[in-house]
């Protein structure tokens, strides 16, 4: 099947800890995204690659990181510079990136801050 | 003024009518417009894309866009309690490669 994973489905954190949300995708796409949700808001987009070895920030970068080493993979990092990470964590991936490409989510990670 | 508005919800109809959702955006430069549907709980599920003017039919969807009034419209035709979820309108900017999302907006359909 192909198609895009997300691990785990819901995550606690600790005030102060990071912790590292895993996206994979079968799909041979190049490019791929991480999105957050809050409630009752549209997404916003964190970071995005489109090719192995280079990623860009997007609108609400700050408090995370991210690694895309292989193509199948671009997990991220929140770390505890992030004050308000409770959020719905979303991937997401498109063939390229570019204006037509459309793209295709994950199931998400749903991340609460204890 | 926000990249993308969506018309404010939630949107209630009955079963068999038709739905209108609405979606307009800032940037005249858009090239690409795409309609998500997202269940309560779940992740967005792409159910159209339209990139030129006109309408755009795909079962009981049609997605219409109109550039010079910087305006996309999703339409819901035979509404089923299986529709009630809420849509989110993503708009692709002009000279970049993010999408821009609206805030949804949520639709019930009644028995």
């Amino acid at each position: 099947d192909g198609g895009i994973t997300q691990s785990p489905k819901y995550l606690f954190r600790k005030e102060g800890q990071n912790v590292t949300l895993s996206c994979e995708q079968n799909l041979n796409h190049d490019a791929m995204y991480w999105y957050r949700q809050d409630p009752g808001q549209g997404l916003r987009l964190i970071y995005y690659s489109q090719i192995v070895n280079d990623f860009q920030k997007g609108d609400i970068a700050e408090g995370y990181s991210v690694s895309r080493e292989k193509k199948e993979s671009f997990p991220l990092t929140v770390t505890s510079a992030q004050k308000n990470p409770t959020a719905f964590y979303l991937c997401a991936s498109s063939i390229a990136s570019g204006a037509y490409n459309e793209q295709f989510f994950g199931p998400g990670t749903r991340l609460t801050v204890l | 003024q926000k990249e993308v508005e969506q018309n404010s919800g939630p949107l209630s109809v009955p079963e068999g009518a038709i739905a209108s959702l609405n979606c307009t955006y800032s940037d005249r430069g858009s090239q690409s417009f795409f309609w998500y549907r997202q269940y309560s709980g779940k992740s967005p599920e792409l159910i159209m894309s339209i990139y030129s003017n006109g309408d755009k039919e795909d079962g009981r969807f049609t997605a219409q866009l109109n550039k010079a009034s910087q305006y996309v419209s999703l339409l819901i035709r035979d509404s089923q309690p299986s529709d009630s979820a809420t849509y989110l309108c993503a708009v692709n900017l002009s000279n970049d490669y993010k999408l821009s999302f609206g805030a949804g907006t949520t639709v019930t359909v009644r028995a």
